[in-house]
């Protein structure tokens, strides 16, 4: 079985302001993980994804996620954060094991609000 | 580049009713997605296809059909609409190499009366 959890449902910050929305997984093996943003009314973008090899990937608008095994968690990070990041994001797990490949497992998601 | 386009964007129905949501993708992408996103919680897999004809079943595939008649076509049917029911489905597209990126239809709003 694989999960992701999106601990904080919303989160609220100034502008200016460095921003890291978290994420855990449960999967028995190394993951693909995801990071999609849905703007107010709008259907999901993506915006980075762990495959292999630099944990730390680089994705559109200027956000950054680390992958660390060791507590499996994939955070999502900007800095600075823009009110225009307003929006809700979902972390995603696809699996590696036969069977599990393209299946996307989502988290909650967080909502993210930047207060100019 | 590429677009998907679902139709309709709104959809109101009776209870007991069937209901077809249609989505239409242009990237040549072998595997197609159905989701249902409920308010405040995750997109959650009701079918997906990996080639024309191909139906996979996900997590969410009770009271609902799909059809994949053709590549860049994916149909899904609610068979019998629940009432009061509100939700948003979202019908995305990719490749079927490990890590794909997913691509996202700007969804169809169900509410059922």
């Amino acid at each position: 079985a694989q999960s992701v959890d999106q601990p904080d449902a919303h989160v609220t910050l100034s502008e200016g302001a460095s921003l890291e929305l978290r994420c855990s997984y449960s999967y028995s093996a190394a993951p693909y993980l995801f990071w999609y943003v849905q703007y107010p009314g709008q259907s999901l973008q993506f915006l980075l994804k762990y495959i292999t090899g630099d944990t730390v990937v680089k994705g559109t608008k200027g956000f950054e996620a680390e992958f660390r095994k060791s507590n499996s968690s994939f955070n999502l990070k900007k800095s600075p954060a823009h009110w225009s990041d307003s929006a809700k994001y979902f972390c995603a797990l696809e699996g590696r094991l036969s069977g599990s490949f393209n299946k996307l497992t989502f988290g909650a998601g967080t909502r993210l609000a930047v207060c100019p | 580049g590429g677009i998907i386009t679902q139709t309709p964007k709104f959809l109101i129905g009776q209870e007991g009713q069937k209901l077809t949501l249609k989505c239409q993708q242009n990237f040549n992408h072998d595997t197609m997605y159905w989701y249902r996103q409920d308010s405040g919680k995750g997109l959650r897999l009701i079918y997906y296809s990996i080639t024309e004809n191909d139906l996979q079943k996900g997590d969410l595939s009770e009271g609902y059909d799909a059809s994949r008649e053709k590549k860049s076509s994916f149909s899904l049917t609610v068979t019998s609409a629940q009432k009061n029911e509100m939700a948003v489905f979202l019908c995305a597209s990719s490749g079927t190499g490990g890590a794909d990126t997913q691509y996202f239809g700007p969804g169809t709003r169900l509410l059922v009366l």
